[in-house]
């Protein structure tokens, strides 16, 4: 089983369109959470943290679900820019270095 | 954003070349990274260095060789590399704190092509 799995996609929506994402992780005992995104040809770059609690971001929500150990990313209002790939990434237990990726969600938004 | 730079940004070697791969961070950070990020793969963590001391070390082949001369300059020494060696690397930095994870901030990374 893989540590972080997504879905890979294509996830294909209209402009304004509101677009979830799942992932999951297999470690029990992760403690961080982050969605980063990555542009074609580009680095990832954090997009937010997932706090316990959730989290929202202007048109973007974080949800942590301990117990089904998930986390979704929800972009509301989708516009032609947020066309990325999205990686769910999670620590490994008791570092504070080694991060877990995912291999992304790719989203993309038409006109 | 030249926080994490990257050079080259493009690498075609041979099998019996070798060559260096360099990242400079101009964001104060005491950790940097390399990452492996092979095609419809996920990143996957090479080494680290805190400090300057090198902290992780992923099972990585020796024919892979770090160094971390200081604080914000990392490279990435290649020798008698494979085809499917062949990857974007990338270089990326953040500030330990002894806490939990920190953000990190990626360089544009070096594609890399083992002929």
């Amino acid at each position: 089983r893989k540590e972080v799995e997504q879905d890979p996609g294509p996830f294909n929506v209209p402009e304004g369109a509101t677009v979830a994402f799942n992932c999951t992780y297999s470690n029990s005992a992760s403690q961080s959470f982050f969605w980063y995104r990555q542009d074609c040809r580009k680095e990832p770059k954090l997009l937010m943290s997932v706090y316990s609690s959730g989290n929202e971001d202007g048109r973007f929500t974080a949800q942590l679900n301990r117990a089904s150990q998930y986390i979704s990313l929800l972009i509301r209002d989708s516009k032609l820019s947020d066309s990325a790939t999205y990686l769910c990434v999670v620590n490994e237990e008791d570092s504070s270095y080694k991060l877990i990726f995912g291999s992304g969600t790719r989203l993309l938004v038409r006109p | 954003e030249t926080g994490v730079t990257q050079t080259p940004r493009h690498l075609v070697m041979g099998m019996t070349n070798k060559k260096s791969l360099k990242c400079e961070q101009h964001l104060g950070h005491n950790a940097m990274y390399w990452y492996k990020q092979s095609a419809k793969k996920p990143l996957e963590l090479m080494f680290v260095y805190s400090l300057e001391e090198r902290v992780e070390n992923n099972s990585v082949p020796s024919r892979f060789s770090p160094e971390c001369p200081n604080s914000s300059h990392l490279f990435l020494h290649l020798h008698t590399l494979q085809p499917e060696d062949s990857a974007l690397y990338l270089c990326a930095s953040s500030q330990d704190r002894g806490g939990g994870p920190e953000t990190q901030y990626f360089g544009p990374g070096t594609r890399l092509l083992v002929l």
